[in-house]
């Protein structure tokens, strides 16, 4: 089944300074990627989501990259803003619907 | 459209107990799903349905059951409540498999079992 690793677990920045966190995925048929957000005490809200036959896509501060030879996707967050620390979940198609990874916890510091 | 809506938000159960989590949406998706979220371990699926009257198991089914008899209700039963169950729970629904489009959940279920 579909293996995803998420990196890093904990990630700080600046405000205004840009974030990125990584997945690796295992599935080579794998062809939908999405990322959730998660703020506390909130259920997760897809902020965007890139399919295999695209190798980037962006929506204002947010832009997702993937690498489909090297079997990874990126979400990137330029310039940071507070409203912006949150756990960022990454996700791919697997043998249970959608394999999930752990989880960034993302702090933006004011 | 208030999208998906779960009860209650926290419940405290003794071991041996038994509860039903209620999930229901308002968005005519046909699939429904519900997760638990343990701390630093991502989101693990317990059971889905890709329509009313048919389930099917997730990667951690064990100690729970489903059912759908309507496009919009999609319960969990616990059964004999074990400290194991302590978690959060979230039910979500997709208009086609997960694996192909977004996924909309709830804001969970926080559940201790002691």
């Amino acid at each position: 089944g579909e293996n995803v690793e998420q990196h890093p677990s904990t990630l700080s920045v600046q405000e205004g300074d840009s974030a990125v966190i990584k997945c690796t995925y295992s599935d080579s048929a794998s062809n939908y990627f999405p990322w959730y957000k998660q703020e506390l005490g909130k259920g997760p809200q897809l902020i965007i989501d890139i399919r295999s036959n695209v190798g980037e896509k962006k929506d204002q501060r947010i832009a997702v990259t993937l690498n489909k030879t090297a079997k990874h996707f990126s979400l990137h967050i330029t310039e940071t803003q507070p409203e912006d620390s949150a756990v960022y979940f990454c996700a791919a198609p697997g043998s249970y619907q959608l394999t999930f990874g752990k989880g960034t916890k993302l702090s933006v510091i004011p | 459209n208030a999208g998906v809506t779960q009860t209650p938000k926290f419940r405290i159960l003794k071991i041996g107990q038994s509860m039903t989590l209620q999930c229901t949406q308002d968005m005519n998706h046909n699939y429904m799903y519900w997760y638990r979220q343990d701390p630093g371990m991502g989101l693990k699926l317990i059971y889905y349905s890709v329509g009313a009257g048919i389930t099917d198991k997730g990667e951690v089914p064990n100690g729970y059951n489903v059912s759908r008899s309507t496009t919009e209700d999609f319960p969990l039963r616990l059964e004999l409540a074990a400290p194991s169950q302590t978690s959060v729970y979230f039910c979500a629904s997709s208009l086609t498999v997960a694996g192909n489009s977004p996924l909309h959940f709830g804001n969970g279920t926080r559940l201790t079992v002691t």
